[in-house]
């Protein structure tokens, strides 16, 4: 069974440009997750899709982050424009349930 | 507000020991508890997941219990070894709110030396 993938695994930008990250879930997931994960801290659910519907986006800066699932599938997720502190490991996860979570490799965005 | 702490924050320990990492967390209204391995640059892999109801998890040199009460899990692994290096990471997640957003702590970074 495939897993999680995630595109770009790496990403350098300068503050105030934008970004766009890329997720593909484990094939039948209906539940999405993206997450921030700063250095040397634990992931930080930013949006969690049901199908191509929002459940939960409470810890999204909606000012300059937004992400979409379109057909309840691939998910992205933006950056514009980016600051210094959107610097992070960005994880997608799914799971076929709420109850386990399958998590992908990561993108790793800096901004410089 | 939901809290979860791990302790320590690294451990380095000679190959072969038995070893425990430990996670507390303040609310006990949770669905269960997930414990994760990191390694540098890479995604999280899930290890064991604990339901509220049970009270223990065991998949091969690995054994997670889960005591809601005191809320606080802990890790066991067995006769380490130098590839168990990586960062453990706990997560609950509670009742209420979206059935999604698991809480994380900072995670135990582990080096195993041969």
């Amino acid at each position: 069974e495939a897993g999680v993938a995630q595109s770009p695994r790496y990403k350098i930008i300068e503050k105030r440009q934008s970004v766009a990250f890329w997720c593909n879930p484990i094939s039948g997931h209906a539940t999405l997750y993206w997450y921030q994960q700063i250095l040397g801290q634990g992931p930080k659910l930013l949006i969690q899709f049901q199908n191509n519907g929002v459940v939960d986006d409470s810890q999204l800066p909606k000012d300059r982050f937004s992400a979409e699932r379109l057909k309840g599938v691939d998910s992205t997720l933006k950056i514009q424009p980016a600051k210094l502190e959107d610097s992070a490991v960005y994880l997608c996860a799914s799971s076929f349930s709420t109850y386990e979570q399958y998590f992908g490799p990561g993108t790793r965005l800096t901004v410089t | 507000k939901q809290e979860v702490t791990q302790i320590p924050a690294a451990l380095s320990v000679p190959e072969g020991e038995n070893l425990v990492l430990n996670c507390s967390f303040t609310d006990s209204a949770i669905y269960n508890l997930q414990w994760f391995r990191q390694d540098p640059g890479k995604g999280l892999t899930s290890l064991l997941l604990i339901q509220s109801s049970q009270r223990e998890q065991t998949s091969g040199r690995l054994n997670a219990s889960l005591d809601k009460s005191s809320g606080r899990s802990t890790l066991y692994i067995a006769a380490s070894q130098p590839g168990d290096s990586a960062t453990y990471l706990c997560a609950v997640l509670p009742y209420g709110g979206s059935q999604g957003n698991l809480i994380f702590g900072k995670g135990t970074k582990l080096s195993v030396k041969p």
